[in-house]
């Protein structure tokens, strides 16, 4: 079965750090790109980042870039998103999504809530 | 920055058609597509590629994009379509984005 499962969410305070994970099982995870999307509580979604298969290419969102950083390890078939400066805007459900048909995002794991609070 | 523009709310009865349009600059000359995303749950691809349906998606659900605005209809609309819908495209940088997303209803 194809599947994306994360982990890694939390309760943070602001200016904190989080590390969310996200395990791939059952298709070639090394040769997909990957994206990470968000979804503030009761709002609509928001795309975060994505990472070529490689990682030759990364790219974020404006309000993100600089603060967190996408990545993978194909041997561990795991994408990984480290999210530092933490901010209460921050505060949302984290998706995992891989690229499949024709770009678009096909496989989406269940997501990690991320609470940015003091 | 690119924006998706989607009407918040589509009431449908029953067995009826259900249209939700997705308005962006010139997003006839990008590839739209479609989410469903049901309380709760996460998101599931139900158009791709403007008007393709992934295997599992029922024949109910097509989708259009011309000019700026982009489509997704449900014919024949039943209980469990009730949900979010949200499209997606890519900006000149080939990032990805949403649009507003927009509920339907099924009375």
């Amino acid at each position: 079965e194809v599947q994306l499962v994360e982990s890694g969410g939390g309760l943070v305070q602001p200016g904190g750090s989080l590390r969310l994970s996200c395990a791939a099982s059952g298709f070639t995870f090394s040769r997909y790109w990957m994206h990470w999307v968000r979804q503030a509580p009761g709002k609509g979604l928001v795309w975060v980042s994505r990472i070529k298969s490689d990682e030759t290419i990364r790219s974020y969102v404006d309000s993100v870039r600089g603060r967190f950083t996408i990545s993978r390890d194909n041997a561990k078939n795991t994408l990984y998103l480290q999210m530092n400066s933490l901010r209460p805007d921050d505060t949302a459900v984290y998706y995992c999504a891989r690229v499949g048909l024709s770009d678009a995002l096909d496989i989406w794991g269940q997501g990690t809530m991320v609470t940015v609070s003091s | 920055s690119y924006e998706l523009t989607q009407p918040p709310s589509v009431s449908v009865s029953p067995g009826q058609t259900a249209s939700i349009t997705c308005s962006g600059d010139k997003l006839g000359d990008k590839f739209a597509s479609w989410y469903q995303q049901k309380p709760g749950q996460s998101p599931v691809l139900v158009i791709y590629q403007d008007t393709k349906r992934p295997s599992g998606i029922p024949e109910r659900f097509s989708g259009s994009n011309s000019g700026n605005t982009a489509t997704l209809t449900i014919s024949g609309t039943q209980a469990m379509d009730e949900a979010d819908y949200y499209c997606q495209a890519w900006d000149s940088s080939n990032n990805y984005v949403f649009g507003t997303g927009t509920k339907v209803t099924v009375l």
